[in-house]
């Protein structure tokens, strides 16, 4: 089955600067990628998703990247805010898969 | 239009005592499931369902039963709850191969 590794655990930046947060998974079948962001005590929410016939997606200051050949994919934050502190979690899927296989999940802090 | 509906919201159970959580969601989604997150651990799958009438094993089955007798409720049950279940249980539903939408969550302690 899929397993998808997520690295690092924990991220501290400075307000202002960029995070990045890498996935790999070992199913080359995998063909949809998304990103949850976590806040403490509360529900893990989309936050941007890319499928396999794209390489980059962005939606404002969240970006997402995908290296098929490699199997691994990226999030990055740019211009990072105190509202961006959260857990965020990797996940993959293919089509012909039923469910998500989730990474472990990166503890993201700005620092003010 | 509520989305994925999870009660009770807390609870707190003796070891060997029963109980039963449940998932609605209004947006006639076909698959649902129950992870549980620990401290450390990430999401970990119990049990999904990718229609109404069916249900499956996840990755940490042991301890749990479900049921999906209608399209939009997924029930978890726990039949004598131990310590090692206290945990924080989230449901999630999603149309078809796209991103989920999870519950707002179940906290249980199990003493």
């Amino acid at each position: 089955g899929e397993n998808v590794e997520q690295h690092p655990s924990t991220l501290s930046v400075q307000e202002g600067d960029s995070a990045v947060i890498k996935c790999t998974y070992s199913d080359s079948a995998s063909n949809y990628f998304p990103w949850y962001k976590q806040e403490l005590g509360k529900r893990p929410q989309l936050i941007i998703d890319i499928r396999s016939n794209v390489g980059e997606k962005k939606d404002q200051r969240i970006a997402v990247t995908l290296n098929k050949t490699a199997k691994h994919f990226s999030l990055h934050i740019t211009e990072t805010q105190p509202e961006d502190s959260a857990v965020y979690f990797c996940a993959a899927s293919n089509f012909g898969n039923e469910k998500l296989t989730f990474g472990t999940g990166t503890r993201l802090t700005i620092i003010p | 239009n509520a989305g994925v509906t999870q009660t009770p919201k807390f609870r707190v159970l003796k070891t060997g005592q029963s109980m039963t959580l449940l998932c609605a969601q209004d947006m006639n989604h076909e698959y649902m499931y129950w992870y549980r997150q620990d401290p450390g651990m990430g999401l970990r799958l119990i049990h999904y369902s990718v229609g109404e009438g069916t249900t499956a094993k996840g990755e940490v089955p042991d301890g749990y039963n479900v049921s999906r007798l209608k399209k939009q409720n997924f029930l978890l049950g726990l039949e004598s709850a131990a310590p090692s279940q206290t945990s924080v249980y989230f449901c999630a539903s999603r149309p078809d191969v796209s991103g989920y939408t999870f519950g707002s969550g179940t906290r249980l302690t199990v003493v």
